[in-house]
């Protein structure tokens, strides 16, 4: 069974940083491509980043290019998300997703239950 | 464009069925069959439904599918079931090698 478990959340200042991570059990991790989505409490999901397979590429949404970093260690298991000059705007449940694929990220078939972040003062 | 554009509500009686539309451009929907549709419970991670258009993940009931039209893609449900109701979203590639999420659609079952 796939199970994917993000952690790192947190309460941060606003400019300040985190890391996420997301730890990947029972398939192939280094085999496929993951993604990080996000979400507003209440409101709709948010494309943020992905990553290929191997980790040579990665895709990220305008929103946070230049401030949000997606790495992953195929070694661990993992996949990271990095959030750097975090704003208000980014408090969000934040979750990690498996792609189909090995270098794709239109389709997301395993989520993890998600990982709240609040950018407050 | 910041999101695909869907209905904010639908609804439906059991055993009826119900078309849930997502707007888009050339730029995304109509460019790309990369159309996916998610289901998300009150408090619980999403779920793929539908993916490239029509094709529906193992395990994932026939009563749902997808189409395409132009701009526009749709998610059909037939036979409605009370554990259909439920926030549904597409999703599309854009040619900015970014994905695209719809506003997101409230499913009530009558």
């Amino acid at each position: 069974e796939v199970q994917l478990l993000e952690s790192g959340g947190g309460l941060v200042q606003p400019g300040g940083s985190l890391r996420l991570s997301c730890a990947a059990s029972g398939f192939t991790f280094r085999n496929y491509a993951m993604t990080w989505v996000r979400q507003v409490p209440g409101k709709r999901l948010e494309w943020v980043s992905a990553i290929s397979s191997t980790g040579d590429n990665t895709y990220s949404a305008d929103s946070v290019k230049g401030r949000f970093t997606i790495s992953r260690d195929n070694s661990r298991n993992t996949l990271y998300l990095q959030l750097n000059s975090l704003r208000a705007e980014d408090t969000a449940v934040f979750y990690c997703a498996k792609a189909r694929c090995s270098d794709c990220y239109t389709k997301f078939d395993s989520w993890g239950q998600g990982t709240l972040v609040t950018v407050s003062s | 464009q910041s999101a695909l554009t869907q209905p904010a509500s639908v609804s439906g009686s059991p055993g009826q069925s119900i078309t849930i539309s997502c707007a888009g451009s050339s730029a995304d929907i109509g460019g790309y069959n990369y159309v996916s549709w998610y289901q998300q419970h009150p408090g619980e991670a999403p779920k793929l439904m539908i993916y490239d258009v029509t094709n529906r993940p193992s395990g994932v009931s026939n009563r749902f599918s997808g189409s395409k039209s132009g701009n526009t893609a749709s998610l059909t449900i037939s036979g409605l079931q009370a554990e259909d109701e439920a926030d549904y979203y597409c999703s599309s590639y854009t040619g900015s090698s970014t994905l695209l999420f719809g506003g997101g659609t409230k499913l009530t079952v009558l």
